[in-house]
């Protein structure tokens, strides 16, 4: 199975501050990478496909990018509303797998 | 609008049986995946499987293969997933999503853009 790893597990932030935060494939997976947002109590939400591209109706805030075994999501401005876990998910072989996730705190 | 409702949650008892449902609306049912994912509480996500309802063609991770079912039926437009003899280890919430998809440059990529609420199956 493909092992993805996300960095850091949690960090704390402030609204307005910018956040990135990155995820590692234990062998290349070209771009084939989504992001997901999980508020507290709430399905996972996709936020980027293939690695960049963005999901309709998703602030222009969020940016992903990588290719290969490196990949990150950044958040240009925290809102109040972006205090949620992000997880990665490889597409690229199945099993597909998701990252641990990354906690983002007040 | 597109929606994919879930059934309620469960309690059950280690052994028994369940199928818990994934009621989808708003868009043709068979033309996109369904995926199932598992969160145990205060964990993270799990990817357990997809099935494509136009033909119930299934994936399992080998985290689950041999121990759930995916089905699908198209007259209800309705996905299932189900266990014939439940473990406390099943204990977490059930996400059904759709799978969207597009083609890149050498294959097609997929990624989840329609989620149900998640069903919870507490087994004790």
């Amino acid at each position: 199975d493909i092992q993805m790893t996300q960095s850091p597990f949690s960090l704390s932030a402030s609204v307005g501050d910018k956040v990135t935060i990155t995820c590692r494939a234990s062998q290349s997976i070209d771009n084939y990478l989504n992001w997901y947002q999980q508020r507290p109590g709430k399905a996972p939400r996709l936020l980027i496909c293939a690695a960049s591209s963005l999901e309709g109706g998703v602030p222009s805030r969020f940016s992903g990018s990588g290719s290969g075994t490196h990949f990150s999501l950044t958040i240009s401005s925290l809102q109040p509303e972006d205090f949620a876990t992000y997880y990665c998910e490889q597409n690229y072989r199945t099993p597909w797998t998701f990252g641990q996730g990354t906690k983002v705190e007040i | 609008e597109l929606r994919l409702v879930q059934s309620g949650a469960e309690v059950k008892k280690p052994g028994e049986s369940l199928r818990i449902s994934c009621k989808a609306s708003g868009y043709t049912f068979t033309n996109y995946w369904i995926g199932w994912v598992r969160q145990v509480p205060g964990k993270g996500l799990e990817w357990m499987g997809r099935i494509d309802p136009r033909d119930s063609y299934t994936n399992y991770s080998p985290s689950v293969q041999g121990h759930v079912t995916f089905s699908a039926d198209k007259s209800i437009t309705t996905a299932y997933l189900q266990w014939s003899s439940l473990k406390a280890s099943d204990t977490a919430i059930y996400y059904c999503a759709r799978y969207r998809s597009h083609y890149g440059s050498e294959a097609y990529y997929y990624y989840m853009d329609v989620w149900g609420k998640g069903t919870t199956v507490i087994v004790s």
